[in-house]
């Protein structure tokens, strides 16, 4: 398996908190990605990251903020959730752009 | 807009028959096409990936076949066991771009 370790693996909160989840690897990969999974609509990237503090919005961004601030980790933050936000959230890595991206195991977060 | 659509939904084999698993995109600057297979609990695990310049590839009992003209690329797994029962997902990007577009998945179940 790829070195990703996300965490934690399970939260619940409540609407209106913030909530951050963080994304560990240890394969020094260039690129980092952030993807929500949701039933019908498979998995789709919120936010990637091309370097240290170099990040880029993705296909469902509103809601959310990330930061890079070292080559192995990258944090995915909902400054407020919302009921909407309860998914299931997928870290993935790859070397370069267009590149196989490899996932963790994911977040499950409910938002009550 | 799903920009690459995947069906069936859920699919039913016996062991020792052939899954198939379709998929249809609009983008012609998409260049790659990966699969991935999850596991519950898991995070979806590369399978095996084409890219628009072979018409098949092969990887031991999995197998995907490329369209380019008709926009589509499917998966076969050959002689199906229980061990692949899983949820399947295509997905393509093109060069230069970072976003991955997944579909919405296959549930397999192989029967023993």
């Amino acid at each position: 398996d790829a070195g990703i370790t996300q965490s934690p693996r399970h939260k619940v909160t409540e609407t209106g908190t913030p909530v951050t989840l963080r994304c560990h690897q240890t394969e020094n990969h260039r690129y980092m990605y952030w993807y929500r999974q949701d039933p019908g609509h498979g998995l789709r990237l919120i936010h990637y990251s091309y370097g240290v503090k170099d990040t880029d919005k993705g296909e469902v961004s509103d809601g959310y903020s990330v930061s890079r601030s070292k080559t192995e980790d990258f944090l995915l933050t909902l400054e407020s959730a919302t009921s909407s936000q309860t998914s299931v959230y997928f870290c993935a890595i790859s070397r370069g752009s267009n590149q196989p991206q490899h996932f963790g195991d994911g977040t499950r977060l409910s938002i009550l | 807009q799903q920009q690459v659509k995947q069906s069936p939904q859920s699919l039913i084999v016996q062991k020792g028959g052939i899954s198939i698993i379709n998929c249809a995109y609009e983008n012609t600057a998409f260049d790659y096409f990966p699969w991935y297979q999850q596991f519950p609990g898991k995070g979806p695990a590369l399978l095996i990936a084409i890219r628009p310049d072979v018409s098949e590839k092969k990887e031991g009992r999995f197998t995907i076949s490329f369209n380019k003209s008709a926009k589509q690329f499917s998966l076969h797994i050959m002689d199906s066991q229980p061990g692949d029962s899983a949820t399947y997902f295509c997905a393509a990007s093109e060069t230069g771009a970072n976003n991955l577009f997944f579909g919405t998945g296959t549930r397999l179940t192989v029967i023993p």
